[in-house]
């Protein structure tokens, strides 16, 4: 199994371009989730999806922030405009919820790391 | 409001030493327990979760957690520290009611193993 796979790895921008980061999540999975790094503010759940549905959004900072999962496996995160204060560790999780069987615990790719200049 | 607390930033174990990694929790019902380990550069990787049933649970490399409802706590330990053990360590609750999808992880301890 490939893992869930995250493109880019890194990602340098200007300030007030538009950034899009890319999640596959494990196939089979229908849970996938969005978190952000940092060292001020940790590891913060942005939002979920289930069967490609987006469940939770409270997280997502603002409405610069947006993100699609238009099939089971590819999700979307973009940032328009792009800020500094963006510069983070953007990690994609999957995970399967189902009726009979649950594994609740989520699978991280690699992350993208993402400077904002 | 729902937190998990990590009150430990950094842990130092000697090799062969036991460790143990302290976490504790607050959430409003019946919780799911998780921890995960982050290497540099590397994305979290999970190591155990406690979902019901005994409340010591064996998970990957050698760790178990233990569940304790009265002192809201799941404490990683592992008998024998590795160097190669040298990680950051997450906690993470997720509260029943939902459903286990929304993860609340721990500000995260970094665990230091000296050769």
């Amino acid at each position: 199994d490939a893992g869930v796979i995250q493109s880019p790895r890194h990602e340098v921008t200007e300030m007030g371009q538009e950034v899009t980061l890319r999640c596959k999540p494990i196939s089979g999975h229908n849970s996938l989730f969005w978190y952000r790094q940092t060292m001020m503010r940790g590891l913060e759940l942005l939002i979920y999806f289930n069967n490609n549905v987006p469940i939770d959004d409270s997280g997502m900072p603002e409405d610069r922030f947006s993100a699609k999962m238009p099939n089971a496996s590819f999700s979307t995160l973009k940032i328009q405009p792009s800020e500094p204060r963006d510069s983070a560790v953007y990690f994609c999780a999957s995970s399967f919820y189902g009726l009979a069987e649950v594994s609740y615990e989520q699978y991280f790719g690699p992350g993208t790391r993402l400077t904002v200049t | 409001a729902q937190s998990v607390a990590q009150p430990e930033d950094q842990v130092n174990v000697a090799e062969g030493n036991p460790l143990t990694v302290k976490c504790t929790y607050s959430v409003s019902g019946n919780p799911y327990l998780f921890w995960y380990v982050q290497y540099p550069n590397r994305g979290l990787q999970f190591l155990l979760k406690y979902i019901t049933g005994d409340n010591l649970v064996k998970g990957s490399y050698g760790f178990e957690a233990e569940f304790n409802k009265s002192q809201t706590s799941f404490h990683l330990k592992k008998p024998s520290a590795l160097v190669s053990d040298s990680a950051l360590y997450f906690c993470a609750v997720s509260p029943a009611n939902t459903g286990g999808f929304k993860t609340i992880f721990g500000a995260g301890t970094r665990l230091f193993v000296k050769a």
